[in-house]
């Protein structure tokens, strides 16, 4: 059972830039791929973008594209989410995912993110 | 990008009853579909994929059935646990969510 570890809580200002770390242990990231998703407070959940560190191929949703990074360091068993030109409207909960083209069978615990001046 | 649309919004169920969750997408999704469960505080978890299969240690009174564009997920004999939201989630596309159904006890 893979599970996902993600780094602590962030306040961040307007148009600053956060990047969010997701440990995988139980198995190698060769093994899988990992997606990201957030939760605004109080609403569903969407899909920002996916990495299959193996092949070192990203995908990215429209909305995201242009102010997402998503990176692996197979070394550390590590991948990373960075999010720039933030925005009020992206404080959320952040979740990395095991899964990419597929379900999503185990999350991490979640990153709040607080975008406030 | 797939639109995934849950209904009803919220349902009021009472203990030992059924619940039937509907969720429907803008276009086929073949059987990639998932549906996951949510408690408050808690990360989604993983109940069903590709429609129909049980995930891991997922009780048998969880159902999944559908194809295509019209997907439902059934709850039988509702225990006090299985109060929560769910979710559905496509992935024959650039994944997408439904917003969730709310099952909230009678």
């Amino acid at each position: 059972q893979v599970q996902l570890v993600q780094s602590g809580a962030e306040v961040k200002p307007p148009g600053s830039s956060v990047k969010v770390s997701c440990k995988a242990s139980g198995a190698p990231l060769s093994d899988f791929g990992i997606s990201w998703v957030r939760q605004a407070p109080g609403q569903g959940l969407e899909w920002m973008g996916g990495i299959i560190p193996v092949v070192d191929s990203t995908k990215y949703g429209q909305k995201f594209q242009d102010r997402v990074t998503i990176s692996a360091d197979e070394l550390t068993n590590t991948v990373y989410m960075g999010l720039r030109s933030l925005r009020s409207d992206d404080t959320a909960l952040y979740y990395c995912v095991k899964g990419e083209s597929n379900w999503f069978d185990s999350w991490g615990q979640g990153t709040l993110v607080t975008v406030s001046s | 990008e797939i639109v995934m649309t849950q209904s009803p919004a919220t349902m009021s169920v009472s203990p030992g009853e059924t619940a039937t969750l509907s969720c429907r997408a803008s276009q086929s999704v073949s059987n990639n579909l998932a549906w996951y469960q949510q408690k408050p505080g808690q990360p989604p978890r993983l109940l069903i994929y590709d429609t129909s299969t049980r995930a891991t240690g997922i009780p048998d009174r969880f159902s999944g059935s559908g194809s295509g564009t019209e997907f439902t997920l059934t709850i039988n004999s509702l225990q006090s646990e299985d109060f929560a939201v769910y979710y559905c989630h496509q992935y024959n596309n650039w994944p997408t969510f439904g917003q969730g159904t709310k099952v909230e006890i009678k």
